[in-house]
């Protein structure tokens, strides 16, 4: 069973910085399109981010292109999320989500979801 | 590429067919999953390939479409599936989710 551990959310004042982290123990992600998928109070899914096997493809929502980083480094098996410029309406509960495969389409669906991050920007 | 579901939200009874309908603005083939997500909880995949059965996943649920119009169908409503419902396409970037449809059992 694959298990996603998502760390480093928090309170966040607007304009600041937050890097999120989302680590699979016992199991290698290097293998895997990875994602983050965020959800606002009582709101829908947002798809954010997707990286790559290897780290140097990614993609973006608009909403969040130029602001937010996603890397990852497979030798400590580790996605992260590195969010700048923050906004009120970045608030929500951050999710990694790990992709079926490591290219399309299974790259982008997704099977397992770690247990979410909550970040809240608020002065 | 926008995904509309419809309805929103329904309202049915234990052993009911349930369908829940995913609109995409335009082709994506059949590139789209499905979402199963309960409250606090992290959504878990129904389907992928708008009809391929994700492993573990009752076989009451069933997909089918492509091209623009996809449907969810639940054969028989369980208590268990109470629970707010996503499609997703994957056919370019970015990404996007439909906008949910909540099921709750009368």
């Amino acid at each position: 069973e694959v298990q996603l551990l998502e760390s480093g959310g928090g309170l966040v004042q607007p304009g600041g910085s937050l890097r999120l982290s989302c680590a699979a123990p016992g199991f290698t992600l290097s293998g895997y399109g990875m994602s983050w998928v965020r959800q606002a109070p009582g709101k829908g899914l947002e798809w954010v981010s997707i990286i790559g096997t290897s780290g140097h493809e990614t993609y973006y929502a608009d909403s969040v292109k130029g602001r937010f980083t996603t890397s990852r480094d497979n030798s400590k098996n580790t996605l992260y999320l590195y969010m700048e410029s923050l906004r009120a309406d970045d608030t929500a509960v951050y999710y990694c989500a790990k992709g079926r495969g490591g290219n399309y389409p299974e790259s982008r669906t997704f099977d397992y979801w770690g247990q979410g991050a909550l970040v809240t920007v608020s002065s | 590429i926008q995904l509309t579901q419809s309805p929103s939200s329904l309202s049915a009874s234990v052993g009911d067919r349930v369908t829940i309908t995913c609109r995409a603005s335009q082709g994506i083939s059949s590139d789209l999953a499905w979402y199963q997500q309960k409250p606090g909880k992290a959504p878990e995949l129904l389907i992928y390939a708008a009809s391929t059965l994700q492993s573990g996943v009752p076989s009451r649920f069933s997909g089918s479409g492509s091209g623009t119009d996809f449907t969810l169908t639940i054969s028989s409503l369980q208590p268990e599936d109470s629970a707010t419902y996503y499609c997703q396409h994957l056919n370019s970037f970015p990404l996007t989710f439909g906008g949910g449809t909540k099921v709750e059992i009368k």
